[in-house]
């Protein structure tokens, strides 16, 4: 069964440092997002992106985040200087146009020291 | 803006019972409702997925229900097992297009006992 992945599992950064999340969406799928999870947390929404463009971002996605479809596989999050509050599991998702059911990767883990 | 409610935080059931999860949400113009589930540490699988125009929706052991007019949804498991510990979620996408964020509830922890 097809399934949405993401790369690397565990990153451990230093503040200020930027980074790159990333994701394989289900191939047929148009719908692409990110999301975090505090630990403890809700789920929290941070940016959708259709037709090569964001859709929808939240307040938490400022400057310093970015996301790029770069080919036709690849979907990434880049956070330009982290910060200790950026600390969190980030979830990619991705949707096809059938009921649009979101699909969720196995998750980021992400440590800023 | 929508809030997602999800009632008890926690549950802890002896093997074999039934029991049902409850979710709420302010706004009923929702496209659809997901329910998920989160291991530890791990990420989010989808359990159900109910249309707008739905009442309910079953998938083996588990049936949801959505009554959109009052804004609840539940999650019905048959015949708990211990592999169904885990937290389950909710969430919910805004009416006005479907394509776009989910606002998810905090979860109910449950824990099945054998």
């Amino acid at each position: 069964e097809p399934e949405v992945t993401q790369t690397p599992s565990h990153q451990v950064t230093q503040m200020g440092q930027e980074v790159i999340l990333r994701c394989v969406p289900i191939s047929n799928h148009l719908y692409f997002y990110w999301y975090r999870q505090i630990l403890g947390q809700k789920v929290e929404f941070l940016v959708s992106f259709y037709n090569n463009e964001i859709s929808e971002k939240s307040e938490i996605f400022d400057d310093q985040f970015s996301v790029e479809r770069p080919d036709g596989s690849n979907f990434t999050l880049k956070i330009r200087s982290t910060k200790l509050e950026d600390s969190a599991m980030y979830f990619c998702a991705s949707a096809g146009q059938l009921y649009y059911e979101q699909y969720f990767g196995p998750g980021t883990r992400l440590t800023v020291t | 803006k929508q809030e997602v409610t999800q009632i008890p935080a926690a549950l802890s059931v002896p093997e074999g019972e039934n029991l049902v999860l409850n979710c709420s949400f302010t706004d009923s113009a929702i496209y659809n409702l997901q329910w998920f589930r989160q291991d530890p540490g791990k990420g989010l699988t989808s359990l159900l997925l109910i249309q707008s125009s739905q009442r309910e929706q079953t998938s083996g052991r588990l049936n949801a229900s959505l009554d959109k007019s009052s804004g609840r949804s539940t999650l019905y498991i048959a015949a708990s097992q211990p592999g169904d510990s885990a937290t389950y979620l909710c969430a919910v996408p805004p009416n006005n297009n479907a394509g776009n964020m989910l606002t998810f509830g905090g979860g109910t922890r449950l824990m099945v006992k054998p």
